[in-house]
């Protein structure tokens, strides 16, 4: 089945306790995102790859990193993360950038303490 | 930034009713998708509209462009429980190849 598969699906973590998301499409997408959600904001983009090796910063990449090795994989990666990043996360791929769907992670809700 | 913003926040309606809202965005547009999200859950593409059209149909939803406005509309029509969630308009821009999206429209359907 094409798929979007993202864990943890739940977190609870401290304050600067480093912690990845692991993101996986299996459909040889070129293009992948982050967004992270929060009530009456809507979704805001944190980063976002065009192709393997290629990265690039979206709306609210503060405190956050990312990398794009291999071509299925796209990990998000708080260092140090902070209570202002308790949300709920998206990853989503498309066959490449611009006018195309996106298809969605179930999603990964972060809570820190 | 944000792009696009969706009219109502909020919308209650009776199932069986049609259920109508609308995008406003800011900046010139190669193209235009709605996207349903179920309570807290990945969000599901429902329909992509060109800048060079007018309206599209996919089943119970139609969605219209006015270029000249920045704006778009979906409507469901004859709504059931199941269209209970909430939808997000999203656009690319002519000159960024992010994808933006709006706050969103919750629609609940009433039995």
């Amino acid at each position: 089945e094409a798929q979007v598969t993202q864990n943890p699906r739940y977190l609870i973590t401290v304050t600067g306790k480093k912690l990845t998301v692991t993101c996986s499409q299996n459909m040889n997408h070129e293009y992948m995102s982050w967004y992270r959600q929060d009530p009456g904001l809507g979704l805001r983009q944190i980063y976002y790859s065009m192709n393997v090796e290629v990265t690039d910063k979206g709306d609210v990449p503060e405190g956050y990193k990312v990398s794009r090795k291999e071509k299925r994989n796209f990990p998000l990666i708080l260092e140090s993360p902070s209570p202002n990043q308790t949300s709920l996360y998206f990853c989503a791929s498309s066959p490449r950038s611009g006018a195309n769907v996106l298809t969605f992670g179930a999603g990964s809700r972060l809570t820190v303490l | 930034s944000q792009q696009g913003e969706e009219d109502p926040q909020a919308l209650s309606i009776q199932e069986g009713e049609n259920a109508t809202m609308n995008c406003s965005y800011k900046t010139s547009i190669n193209n235009l998708q709605w996207y349903r999200q179920n309570s807290g859950r990945g969000l599901v593409h429902l329909i992509l509209i060109r800048s060079n059209e007018r309206e599209k149909h996919s089943g119970r939803l139609r969605v219209t462009l006015d270029t000249s406005k920045k704006s778009s509309s979906l409507l469901i029509t004859a709504s059931r429980a199941a269209d209970t969630a909430s939808y997000f308009c999203a656009t690319d821009a002519r000159d960024d190849y992010k994808l933006s999206f709006g706050a969103g429209t919750t629609v609940t359907v009433r039995a």
